[in-house]
Parts: structure tokens; sequence; C-alpha cells
């Protein structure tokens, strides 16, 4: 079955830029979203296809998908930024997979 | 508003059985697919099922075929998961999403999320 590999954790700075990847093999030929997971709550999707951002998401965010890796960026990162990202690609046209989540701090 | 309403979790002992429900509202249930979403506890999000806008195509993780079974009534605008000869790795907070419209499968993606409801699998 088809896998997406999430690193566990990351950290960085408030104003800094935060990169979190999400590798699947031949992930370029699929599409990538992604979720924000704050504690306690729902996710909420603040990528999808790739690159576009849903209304009412900061332009901070952003995507991109190449090769093996999609990536979450997120620019100018703030406090309220702090929370948990899904990525989520189909494996097939009828099953979904998730990566492992990545957990971003910002210290 | 918008929303979905999950309902049904609990503490059941292995092997048994329990019935998950999501309460739609707001929109028009009938034109969405739906899924079932889980968490296991500090882990990350696994798809469990889903099911097409008229009910007739359901669809099913591997590590849940054959115990769990996914069913909608578009006339009270709920969709359900009837989880059978349950194991202690399905304890998690179960979500069911919606789907978003008019995308090609692989381009879809899950756009209004309930709040969870908790099934704990424990003796």
């Amino acid at each position: 079955s088809y896998e997406l590999t999430q690193p566990p954790s990351l950290s960085v700075s408030p104003g800094q830029t935060a990169s979190i990847t999400c590798s699947g093999d031949k992930l370029t030929e699929k599409y990538a979203f992604w979720y924000q997971q704050k504690p306690g709550q729902s996710p909420v999707l603040v990528i999808y296809q790739d690159r576009k951002r849903p209304s009412g998401i900061p332009e901070r965010f952003s995507g991109s998908n190449s090769g093996n890796t999609a990536t979450l960026t997120i620019s100018d990162t703030q406090a309220v930024d702090e929370a948990d990202y899904h990525c989520q690609a189909w494996d097939t046209p009828t099953s979904v997979v998730f990566g492992g989540g990545t957990r971003l701090t910002v210290l | 508003q918008v929303q979905l309403v999950e309902s049904g979790g609990g503490v059941v002992q292995p092997g048994k059985s329990l019935r998950l429900s999501c309460a739609a509202s707001k929109f028009t249930f009938t034109s969405f697919a739906m899924v079932w979403v889980r968490q296991a506890p500090g882990k990350g999000l696994e798809w469990v099922a889903s099911i097409s806008s008229d009910g007739n195509k359901k669809y099913y993780a591997d590590s849940v075929k054959g115990r769990f079974t996914i069913s909608r009534d578009n006339s009270k605008n709920t969709v359900d998961v009837q989880v059978s000869s349950l194991r202690g790795d399905d304890t998690a907070v179960y979500y069911c999403a919606r789907q978003t419209l008019s995308c090609a499968t692989i381009s879809c993606f899950f756009d209004l999320w309930g709040q969870g409801t908790l099934v704990t699998v424990s003796s």
C-alpha cells in the first residue's frame, strides 16, 4: 500500500520560514493536500491540489509538489501556526492515505 | 451553521460493536460523498471508509474491511459507521468529513470536518 512520510516534528522561530515535507513514491503524479490541526480541534484544510489555498487561509501558507516530495511552506511563521500538519493523497481513486503528521513548534 | 456532528462513541470491550453517527446541517447533504477518518491517541490521521453521495459505492481501508460498515440516510442527513469486532488498535477519535464537490477523485479533498467522537476499546 502507498505510504506518505513526514518528519515527526519541526521547530522554527517566529518570523522564520517553516518547510514541512511529505514524501511518497512518485508523489508528483498525485495531488497533495495539507491539513492543520491544533490541539483538541478538528483538521482544517490549508492547501489543496498541491498549491491552492482555500479562502480564509493566510497567504503565508504555500505548497509545492515535485518528484517524490510535497512541501508545505509557512513564511513568516507565527505563534498561531503552531499545530500538527498532515499531508494527504489518494493511493487509488477509491482509497485515501495520510502522512503521519508533523508537529510544528514555534519557539 | 454548516456543520457535522458526530455521536455514538464510548468505552467498549474488545470484540464488541458500536454504531457511530454523523449528522449534517445546513448544506445539501445528498450532493456530497462522505468519509470517516480516525486518529489514535498521539497519532496521525487514518482514512477508514468512504461512501458516495447516493450511498451505492462504499470503500474501506484494509485495516477495517470486513469489520466496519459505512451507510447513510439521505432523508435524515446522516452518515453512520458500524464498527464491529473491535480491537485495542481501533481506539481513536473518529471524525466524519465531507468530500468536496466537483472534483475528479484524486483531486478531491475534505473541506468540512466534525468535532469527532472518541471510541475507547478496553476490557
